[in-house]
């Protein structure tokens, strides 16, 4: 299995950033780390991925350790349509490999 | 962002029945799509990998003759729920891939299983 852990639950002020963590630590060389997030009742969508490099776009930052057994997905300032699970996933052969993800609550 | 439609988003049948779910990739092809599903407060279980033109590969549990899975287009596959029983109400979901590591994903569908 694709494993990573994750907090079960992040909370944030509105207007915040929000750091989530995730451990990856049976990583290959040559798997990237996707970031997704789920709203209630919907497929999830694409936030952001990498390899090695930190990544940037318009909806996050990603900060993957040198090691690559770690990474950090960043709200910059988080708005109340940002709550949802968010999921690090590790793409193996094309398979995306759900974990239990994070629940990020923003608080107004 | 790439499309990916699913129909329906919610159906409700009877136990017995047969229901059938369809997934479309509206502005790429599709090489691979994936069937996923989900349960109240649960995160998304991997059911089934399927490949245009060939047989899906089920992940270990699933049961192939229950959940029939046909890609018979660059653009389309769906999954058949068959003889289907209330423990098979769930959310499903499908995600597609095309030449980008990328995957795209349906809305989902509520089955419900009466």
């Amino acid at each position: 299995d694709a494993k990573t852990t994750q907090p079960n639950s992040m909370e944030s002020n509105e207007e915040e950033p929000v750091h989530l963590p995730c451990n990856h630590s049976t990583i290959s060389g040559t798997d990237y780390i996707h970031w997704y997030r789920q709203l209630p009742s919907q497929g999830p969508e694409y936030v952001i991925h990498g390899l090695t490099s930190n990544v940037n776009n318009r909806m996050a930052s990603l900060a993957i350790a040198e090691d690559r057994k770690s990474s950090t997905l960043i709200l910059h300032r988080a708005t109340l349509r940002d709550a949802a699970v968010y999921y690090c996933i590790w793409d193996s052969w094309g398979k995306l490999q759900f974990g239990a993800g994070t629940q990020v609550v923003v608080t107004p | 962002g790439a499309v990916v439609s699913q129909h329906p988003s919610w159906v409700i049948c009877k136990s017995g029945t047969s229901v059938k779910i369809e997934c479309r990739s509206l502005d790429f092809q599709a090489t691979t799509m994936f069937w996923y599903r989900q349960f109240p407060k649960q995160s998304l279980m991997l059911m089934a990998t399927s490949n245009e033109g060939s047989k899906a590969t089920y992940e270990q549990g699933v049961e192939k003759d229950k959940f029939l899975i046909n890609h018979a287009s660059l653009t389309l596959s769906t999954l058949t729920v068959t003889s289907a029983h209330p423990e098979d109400s769930s959310f499903y979901i499908c995600s597609a891939q095309g030449d980008s590591s990328e995957a795209f994903f349906g809305q989902g569908t509520r089955l419900t299983v009466v």
